[in-house]
């Protein structure tokens, strides 16, 4: 599984766009990029997967480079609300026999 | 639809004592999945099931047994608990589709686990 990087924390104000990025050098052909957020004493939550380029839903976009080797978590006008932690995960290209890791995440918080 | 559900939602134990977590998911998934989150850290894996009858370990077995008790069901098991398995266990389930493995897992509210 390929390991990932992203910032240990980051503050915003309420009304901003916030975008997290998250390096994985080591990214395997056929490994996807998936973002969860996790609320205090909540299990994490899906937000978005993709594979390239741009993925868009109601709840965040994902901008991913042509070497994949980083993408970009963006969350539009945030609010107190999306104060939590966010992980980047890569992988699944060999689901079955491989580790699946969240590592740290960003703790993103939202100032009012 | 109740999704993912865990019990119990808190637990105290002693060290040495044993006891079972339960998970159940109603949303016929193949794959269950037990983690443990420590304070201020990710998410570690303990043990996965990618399908009825199978169990696999994770990053942190040590300590731990799983059983897929069915579909719906996988529980893991503290044999002789001690205070370094103090941490929040969380159990999530996914069903993989086919040509794209990294698929999305659902997670139940999480059981907090003391052990003194």
């Amino acid at each position: 599984l390929a390991k990932t990087t992203q910032p240990i924390s980051m503050d915003s104000y309420e009304g901003q766009e916030v975008n997290i990025t998250c390096s994985h050098n080591n990214i395997a052909t056929n490994d996807y990029i998936t973002w969860y957020q996790q609320f205090p004493s909540q299990g994490p939550r899906f937000i978005i997967q993709g594979y390239k380029t741009k993925v868009t839903n109601e709840v965040a976009s994902l901008f991913i480079p042509a070497d994949r080797k980083s993408s970009t978590l963006s969350l539009p006008r945030v609010s107190l609300s999306d104060t939590a932690v966010y992980y980047c995960l890569v992988g699944g290209s060999n689901f079955g026999n491989e580790k699946l890791t969240f590592g740290t995440g960003t703790r993103l918080t939202i100032i009012p | 639809n109740a999704g993912v559900t865990q019990t119990p939602k808190f637990q105290v134990l002693k060290t040495g004592q044993s006891m079972t977590l339960q998970c159940a998911q109603d949303m016929n998934h193949n794959s269950m999945y037990w983690y443990r989150q420590d304070p201020g850290m990710g998410l570690r894996l303990i043990y996965y099931s990618a399908s009825e009858g199978t169990t696999d370990k994770g990053e942190v077995p040590n300590g731990y047994n799983v059983s897929r008790l069915n579909k719906r069901e996988f529980s893991l098991r503290l044999e002789s608990a001690a205070p370094s398995q103090t941490s929040v266990y969380f159990c999530a389930s996914s069903d993989p589709l086919s040509g794209r493995p990294t698929d999305t897992q659902y997670f139940g509210p999480g059981t907090r686990l003391t052990v003194l």
